[in-house]
Order: C-alpha cells, then sequence, then structure tokens
C-alpha cells in the first residue's frame, strides 16, 4: 500500500540509550519531516528534508540526527535518550515543500525511562 | 510570534448533530490543513485550503481570508467522527517546513 512506514510503533528506552525510529515512503515524494506530539501542544517540527542529500532542523532539533542518502527512506536518530524526549513521533512527506497536502506515518510512540 | 487558535478544546455532541470546530489565525496565509486524528491513531488530512469552501461526505471546511478564520464543519454526526481534528497554517511565503499547528479539539460523538 501506498504510503508512509513508520518502524517501530512502540520503543522502551533507558535514558542514554541510542535508537533510530525508521520512515519510509513510496509516493516518490521530494519533502520529508520528523514531529514530536506532546500532550497540550501542537505538533512540533524536528528535522525536514527537501530532496535526498537535503536536511534542514526544524523548531526542536536538540539531541536528533537525520540523514537522507535516497527519497524513500528518512531515519531519525536519537543520539543519547532523554526523558523529555518521551513522545510520539510522526513522519510525514509531500509531493513538495510548497503548500501540499501532508501524508503522515501512523506514529511512533517513545517513552525513556 | 505567528498563532493559530482552535476553538472549542472539546466537544461532545450526541449522534446525527452538526459540528463546528473553529480556526483562527494571526496574518496572512498561504495555505491551511484540518487534519484529523482518532484515539491512538495516525494523522490523516482532511483537507487543504486557501481560499473559499472544500467538501468531501459529511465534512465541509471554509476560509475567510479577511477576518483570518476557518471553520471544519461535520453534518450528520456519527460515533466513528470522535477524533482530534487539528488545523495548521501556513504563513504567507512559508513552505510545508513552516507548518504552524494549534493544539487541536477533541471530538466526541455519542450515539
Amino acid at each position: 500500500n501506498a504510503g508512509v512506514t513508520q518502524t517501530p510503533k512502540f520503543q522502551v528506552l533507558k535514558t542514554g540509550q541510542s535508537m533510530t525510529l525508521q520512515c519510509a515512503q513510496d509516493m516518490n515524494h521530494e519533502y520529508m519531516s520528523w514531529y514530536r506530539q506532546d500532550p497540550g501542544m501542537g505538533l512540533r517540527l524536528i528535522h525536514y528534508s527537501v530532496g535526498a542529500g537535503i536536511t534542514d532542523q526544524g523548531e526542536v532539533p536538540n539531541g536528533y540526527n537525520v540523514s537522507r542518502s535516497t527519497t524513500e527512506d528518512f531515519p531519525l536518530r536519537l543520539l543519547s535518550a532523554a526523558p523529555s524526549q518521551t513522545s510520539v513521533y510522526f513522519c510525514a512527506s509531500s509531493y513538495s515543500s510548497s503548500p501540499n497536502v501532508l501524508t503522515f506515518g501512523a506514529g511512533s510512540r517513545l517513552t525513556v525511562l | 510570534k505567528n498563532e493559530v487558535e482552535q476553538s472549542p478544546q472539546n466537544l461532545t455532541a450526541q449522534e446525527g448533530e452538526f459540528i463546528t470546530i473553529n480556526c483562527s489565525y494571526s496574518v496572512g496565509i498561504s495555505a491551511l490543513h484540518w487534519l484529523q486524528q482518532h484515539p491512538g491513531g495516525g494523522i490523516v488530512s482532511l483537507f487543504m485550503l486557501s481560499s473559499g469552501k472544500k467538501k468531501h461526505g459529511r465534512l465541509i471546511a471554509t476560509i475567510n481570508i479577511q477576518e483570518k478564520h476557518s471553520s471544519l464543519h461535520i453534518t450528520a454526526s456519527h460515533p466513528r467522527d470522535s477524533a482530534v481534528y487539528i488545523c495548521a497554517v501556513l504563513f504567507s511565503g512559508g513552505s510545508n517546513y513552516k507548518l504552524t499547528f494549534g493544539k487541536g479539539t477533541l471530538l466526541t460523538v455519542n450515539p
């Protein structure tokens, strides 16, 4: 099925551990992005990419790393997990970065103990 | 700071009722999105609009550029419409990475 696939759906980490959230899309979208969703707050942009080899920081990039080696994949790396990174993470993509409908993944719920 | 305000925060309705959710923003925009998120679920894009009105099934989205306001209407509401509805605004001149999201409206439709 065409869309955005995120893995894993759930993950529990200990403080200081590292991990990678995977995001893949099969719609040939140029624009991909990572958001975090916390209670009482709107979605906040972590990192985004406007094409393979091009990434940039969003509103809350600290503690996260990204790369975009292919059009399809946009993994999000947590370098040294902290309890403040407990959140639900969403990957989203669109045809381009100009005003365009976004397609979201199903979300990844991360708990850092 | 460019802001997006949604009202109400919470809304409870009986099945069959007409629902209105509001979104107000502070300055001019390029586009406005309405999104739907079911409890524990992913986010689905319902509409993207920059003027006028769009309709899909029982859902209608309108925008008034002069008043800086958009509404999402649900006609003949159903329990399966229970979800969080999120307004996201792209302020003028911005790209998708400049979207500003509202905090969402939690809609509960009782049978």
